[in-house]
């Protein structure tokens, strides 16, 4: 079974704050994805990585960055955190060889007051 | 601009009974459709896809209709179980790894 854990369920930061939210896959991946999930909003993509070391911007990167140094890792960095960062994170990986099916960890619900 | 549009954001249907999920996307690019369904507090899971050389695909209790002139997509369910309710996302992608996925559809199946 595909395994995507993500490392804080919930978590609540300053305004202003630097927040690094973890991802870690064990199917040996080449793809990941970080999106959020906002009512009415559906899932958007901010990141996504095809290798490590490689990264794309989504529709939404403003205010994000990523670092890929392990091929298993995913991290997604917000530099100053704002209060419309207030949502819900999720990660994603997929194989380049299979079909394109995504798996996704539980998310990470992030609250910025 | 919503490429990938899910009008309806709940539906309610008696257990036993069809479930019908809509989704319509403007891009005609797009070749591959996936569902996905969300429980809260859990991420999305994978049900079912279909490539845009078919026009259904099924497996089980879940079949995917596409509609290529139309643009539309529809997911059946039958017959519906109270452990269906959830909130059911359909996703989009033109043969890469980006997927757009449309604003869910909260189905709740009452017993």
């Amino acid at each position: 079974d595909v395994k995507v854990t993500q490392s804080s369920r919930y978590l609540v930061k300053r305004t202003g704050e630097k927040v690094f939210l973890e991802c870690v896959q064990d199917m040996d991946h080449e793809n990941m994805f970080w999106y959020r999930q906002d009512p009415g909003l559906g899932l958007r993509l901010i990141y996504f990585s095809y290798d490590v070391k490689m990264k794309e911007k989504g529709d939404i990167p403003e205010g994000y960055s990523v670092s890929r140094e392990k091929k298993e890792r995913f991290s997604l960095i917000l530099e100053s955190a704002s209060t419309n960062q207030t949502s819900m994170y999720l990660c994603a990986s997929s194989s380049t060889m299979s079909s394109y099916e995504q798996y996704f960890g539980p998310g990470t619900r992030l609250t910025v007051t | 601009d919503q490429q990938v549009k899910q009008n309806s954001p709940s539906l309610s249907v008696q257990e036993g009974r069809i479930s019908i999920l809509n989704c319509d996307y403007t891009n005609s690019m797009f070749d591959y459709f996936l569902w996905y369904k969300k429980y809260p507090a859990e991420g999305p899971t994978f049900l079912i896809s279909i490539s845009s050389i078919k026009d259904k695909n099924e497996d089980g209790r879940f079949t995917v209709f596409l509609n290529k002139s139309a643009k539309h997509l529809s997911l059946h369910i039958v017959p519906s179980q109270p452990g269906d309710s959830a909130v059911y996302f359909c996703a989009a992608t033109s043969g890469t790894y980006k997927y757009i996925f449309g604003t869910g559809t909260r189905l709740k199946v009452l017993a």
